[in-house]
């Protein structure tokens, strides 16, 4: 089983950038059967799909975000990555890493790591 | 964008049968998997395609079809399957994950 770890900043101003890190161990990020994925889910709401990436580095995001997300990977760290630029109270949540198959089902999750944004 | 509906919350004694239901446009056309989250935890896969188990989820947990909706359903409720239950399906079209809001089942 992989498994995942998110980390970064649990706090975040508004209007700037929230950057955070998952670094995956028992597999790879290279793996051409696995995308990978953020999810986040505000304290007491569902869950919402941010994006996701395969190794080749191609991406797919919720339209409500795109304009503010950007994934990446990096193989050498085995490590992906999310940018989400522009911040306000209302990105405040947890925020999880994952790993996807090629048709979206969810089998790892990370534990989850809340960043809130407030100045 | 494809929007899953889900009741807020579903309330059954112990020993009894819990439904919980999935409605989307046309959901038989999709495959919907199940995710269970206990507070404080990460969700976990219960169902994957409509009716499959990942291995060490008992076969009271199942999962169905019929129609515009898709069904969770937990046999023998205990007061360990109290949790936050969310359907999820791919939507091929635009390539993106679609997630309902999820469903709290209160075991009385």
């Amino acid at each position: 089983q992989v498994q995942l770890q998110e980390s970064g900043p649990g706090l975040v101003k508004p209007s700037q950038t929230l950057s955070l890190t998952c670094s995956v161990s028992g597999g790879s990020v290279s793996s051409s059967s696995s995308f990978w994925s953020w999810i986040r889910q505000p304290a007491g709401k569902g869950l919402e799909w941010i994006g996701r990436i395969n190794v080749s580095g191609s991406t797919k995001y919720n339209p409500s975000l795109r304009s503010r997300v950007t994934i990446s990977v990096d193989t050498s760290k085995n490590q992906f990555s999310l940018k989400l630029t522009s911040v306000t109270a209302a990105d405040t949540a947890v925020y999880y890493c994952a790993r996807e198959t090629r048709t979206a089902v969810i089998y790892d999750w990370g534990q989850g790591t809340l960043v809130t944004v407030s100045s | 964008s494809y929007v899953l509906t889900q009741p807020p919350s579903v309330s059954v004694a112990p020993g009894k049968t819990a439904r919980i239901t999935c409605g989307g446009n046309n959901i038989g056309s999709y495959s919907v998997h199940w995710y269970q989250q206990k507070p404080g935890q990460a969700p976990m896969l219960v169902i994957y395609y409509d009716s499959d188990r990942p291995s060490g989820i008992p076969e009271r947990i199942s999962g169905s079809h019929s129609g515009n909706t898709a069904t969770l359903t937990i046999s023998g409720v205990a007061a360990g399957d109290e949790a936050v239950y969310s359907c999820q399906v791919w939507d091929s079209s635009t390539d993106h994950v679609v997630f309902g809001g999820g469903t709290k089942l209160t075991v009385l």
